[in-house]
C-alpha cells in the first residue's frame, strides 16, 4: 500500500517568506508526527497530532512555527516569516495505535522535505 | 533535557565486524523500543523493535538487546556489510504518546 507522502520534496525559498509542507499519512493511522532533521544531526520533535485530542506542540521552536490536521488525514506545517536557521529536512510520520491492544505501532516516515532559505 | 541518549555518534568497522549502537532510557513508563535506519536522502525505515517484557529480539543480522533494570538496549549487526552503511536511530515511546529519539549514529562498513 502507499507509504507516508511528503509535498514538495524540495523547496527553497526566501529569507522571510511563508512557507506550507504537506504530509498524507498512511490512510488509517490516527497518529501523525512532524520532526525537523537538521544537515548530519538528529530528529528534533515538532509537534504530534492523535486523534481527536489536542496535539501535543510542544516540540515547535517559536509561534513562526504550526501545524494543522484534517481529522485523521492531511497535514499541514507551515512556517511564517522564513530565516536561514529553518533551513533543513522536514519529516512526517504516521502510526496506528491500535484499538485492541492499545499499543502503538511504528512510526512510518515520509522521505522529507529538504527546506532550504536564502 | 534527552530523553534517550546514543553512543557512539560515529562508528566504521570492517566488513563481517559486529557493530553495537547503545541506547539508555530515563523513563521506565516507556514500553516500546525501536530502531530506525536511514540512508541519505530517505526517511528512517524501522528495522527491529522490542517491548521489555522481553531480553532480547532477533531478526535476520539484526538484533536488540534489552536490559529493563538498567535502562538500557542496544542493536548489533552481525555479519556487517557494506550496504549496512546508514544512520541508525534508537526511539522510545509510552503507548498513546509521543516517539523520543536518539541523536543517532553513523554507520561506516568497509569492504
Amino acid at each position: 500500500g502507499a507509504g507516508v507522502s511528503q509535498s514538495p520534496s524540495n523547496k527553497v525559498t526566501e529569507k522571510g517568506k511563508d512557507v506550507e509542507l504537506r504530509c498524507d499519512p498512511i490512510s488509517g493511522h490516527t497518529a501523525l508526527y512532524w520532526y525537523r532533521q537538521r544537515l548530519g544531526q538528529g530528529l528534533e520533535f515538532l509537534i504530534y497530532f492523535q486523534g481527536n485530542s489536542a496535539p501535543d506542540k510542544s516540540g515547535l521552536p517559536s509561534d513562526r512555527f504550526s501545524a494543522e490536521r484534517t481529522g485523521e488525514s492531511v497535514s499541514t506545517l507551515t512556517i511564517q516569516r522564513t530565516q536561514q536557521e529553518d533551513s533543513a529536512v522536514y519529516l512526517c510520520a504516521s502510526s496506528l495505535v491500535a484499538p485492541a491492544t492499545g499499543r502503538d505501532s511504528p512510526l512510518h516516515f515520509g522521505n522529507g522535505t529538504r527546506l532550504t532559505v536564502t | 533535557q534527552q530523553q534517550v541518549k546514543q553512543s557512539p555518534q560515529s562508528l566504521i568497522v570492517q566488513k563481517g565486524g559486529i557493530p553495537i549502537i547503545n541506547c539508555a532510557y530515563e523513563n521506565t513508563a516507556f514500553d516500546y523500543f525501536p530502531w530506525y535506519q536511514q540512508f541519505p536522502g530517505k526517511g528512517p525505515a524501522l528495522l527491529i523493535a522490542i517491548r521489555p517484557d522481553v531480553s532480547e529480539k532477533k531478526e535476520g543480522r539484526f538484533t536488540i538487546s534489552f536490559n529493563k533494570s538498567a535502562k538500557q538496549f542496544s542493536l548489533h549487526i552481525m555479519d556487517s556489510q557494506p550496504g549496512d552503511s546508514a544512520t541508525y536511530f534508537c526511539a522510545a515511546s509510552n503507548t498513546g504518546n509521543q516517539f523520543y529519539f536518539g541523536t543517532g549514529t553513523s554507520l561506516t562498513v568497509i569492504p
